[in-house]
């Protein structure tokens, strides 16, 4: 298994709070990833780093931050948690190599109450 | 523009039948593609990918995917289900941005 891990696990938090979630990657690979997983619509993505302070919006971003200081730490905020952003979230890296393969960490369960 | 199109959102089979899941990608130009499998409460394992070589892909647990360019498909199969197949699965196309668009995901059922 790719060297990804995800932190915290599980987390419950109230509507309003601002919430950090960290991505901690052992491979060196340029490129780290947010997404969200909800039914019915597959994994989303947030945002995504392509380098240490380089990064872009995905999909769904609004409501949420992310920052890149060093290459093996993304860390994703909610900075106003609201009941929606209630989901499981799932980092993911990858090379920049064509035909580079997608790594997934293990997964944080957020519940928004 | 990239998009994946998973057919079907849920696939029933019985134990030791064909496995077809279905997938449709939209992209400018010959896209990397993948297929990841996601057990109950997991992550994703990938399954197999196709980057432009044999167009027939082999992956890990007997499945394999066939790249049609002029179908723009990539459907997943396995000759003979097993109960550990269930899962979920997600068609995934890579653009040369580096970023992956994934479909809604097929859940298959295996009916023993």
């Amino acid at each position: 298994d790719a060297g990804i891990t995800q932190s915290p696990r599980h987390k419950v938090t109230e509507t309003g709070t601002p919430v950090t979630l960290r991505c901690h990657q052992t491979e060196n690979h340029r490129y780290m990833y947010w997404y969200r997983q909800d039914p019915g619509h597959g994994l989303r993505l947030i945002h995504y780093s392509y380098g240490v302070k380089d990064t872009d919006k995905g999909e769904v971003s609004d409501g949420y931050s992310v920052s890149r200081s060093k290459t093996e730490d993304f860390l994703l905020t909610l900075e106003s948690a609201t009941s929606s952003q209630t989901s499981v979230y799932f980092c993911a890296i990858s090379g920049a190599g064509e035909g580079e393969t997608q790594y997934f960490g293990p997964g944080t369960r957020l519940l928004v109450l | 523009a990239q998009s994946v199109t998973q057919l079907d959102s849920h696939v029933s089979v019985s134990e030791g039948t064909p496995v077809l899941l279905r997938c449709n990608y939209s992209s400018s130009y010959s896209p990397s593609l993948f297929w990841y499998v996601q057990h109950p409460n997991k992550g994703l394992q990938l399954l197999l990918k196709y980057t432009s070589a044999a167009t027939l892909v082999k992956g890990i647990n007997g499945f394999e995917a066939e790249f049609k360019k002029s179908e723009t498909s990539f459907h997943l199969t396995k000759p003979s289900a097993h109960m550990s197949d269930a899962a979920e699965y997600f068609c995934v196309v890579r653009t040369t941005g580096n970023q992956f668009y994934f479909g809604t995901g097929t859940s298959l059922t295996v009916i023993p």
